[in-house]
């Protein structure tokens, strides 16, 4: 069964770091691209990052860009996201997805407040 | 960036009816289209992919159709397991792009 559990939320203050982390199991980690995708409350979907199999490409949503870094450890199955200069409009839900050509498993999400 | 223009953003039917949920995309994304269910408090669940395939385990009362940019969900025989949030997602080209969301209530 897939698996993929987040942790690393919570509180932190504008302009502060953050490191999300993504535990993955129940699939060849290292046969798939993954992803972050955000939600603010009340609001809709949004794509953070995605990084390849391998870790040799990355792309980022232009608000992100320059501030967030996602990585991943495949010999962990664990995938990553830093997130520096935090923003209040940072604030969300940061889900974890599996990412092949769509997002076919999510895991439950960890919150990210960002306030002072 | 591609913009998703999804509707209605809420709406309310019956148990039994036929709803759709529609997609319109601002520019040419091919079948690259996926559409989710989000219950409250959970994370997204895939239901459809290349706009008209239904994902492993979800009921065939899902479908999805495509007509030139527009895109469609429909749900036969509306049950109350299916009220939550629908949302498209057009994985064409980055950036990625949603639409905002249509939240469906069972009267």
């Amino acid at each position: 069964e897939v698996q993929l559990v987040e942790s690393g939320g919570g509180l932190v203050q504008p302009g502060r770091s953050m490191k999300l982390s993504c535990a993955a199991s129940g699939f060849t980690f290292n046969n798939y691209d993954m992803a972050w995708v955000c939600q603010a409350p009340k609001k809709g979907l949004e794509w953070v990052a995605t990084i390849s199999y391998d870790g040799s490409s990355t792309y980022y949503r232009d608000s992100v860009k320059g501030r967030f870094t996602i990585s991943r450890d495949n010999a962990k199955s664990t995938l990553y996201l830093q997130m520096d200069s935090l923003r209040s409009e940072d604030t969300a839900t940061y889900y974890c997805a599996r990412h092949g050509w769509y997002f076919d498993f999510w895991g439950p999400g960890t919150m990210v407040t960002v306030s002072s | 960036d591609i913009q998703m223009t999804q509707s209605p953003s809420s709406m309310s039917a019956s148990l039994g009816d036929t709803v759709t949920i529609t997609c319109l995309a601002s520019q040419d994304i091919g079948n690259y289209l996926s559409w989710y269910q989000q219950k409250p408090g959970k994370s997204p669940k895939l239901m459809i992919y290349g706009a008209t395939n239904l994902e492993d385990g979800v009921p065939s009362r899902f479908s999805g159709s495509r007509s030139g940019s527009d895109y469609s969900l429909t749900i036969n025989s509306l049950g109350y397991d299916d009220e939550g949030i629908y949302h498209c997602h057009q994985y064409y080209e980055y950036p990625l792009t949603f639409g905002s969301g249509t939240k469906l209530e069972i009267k």
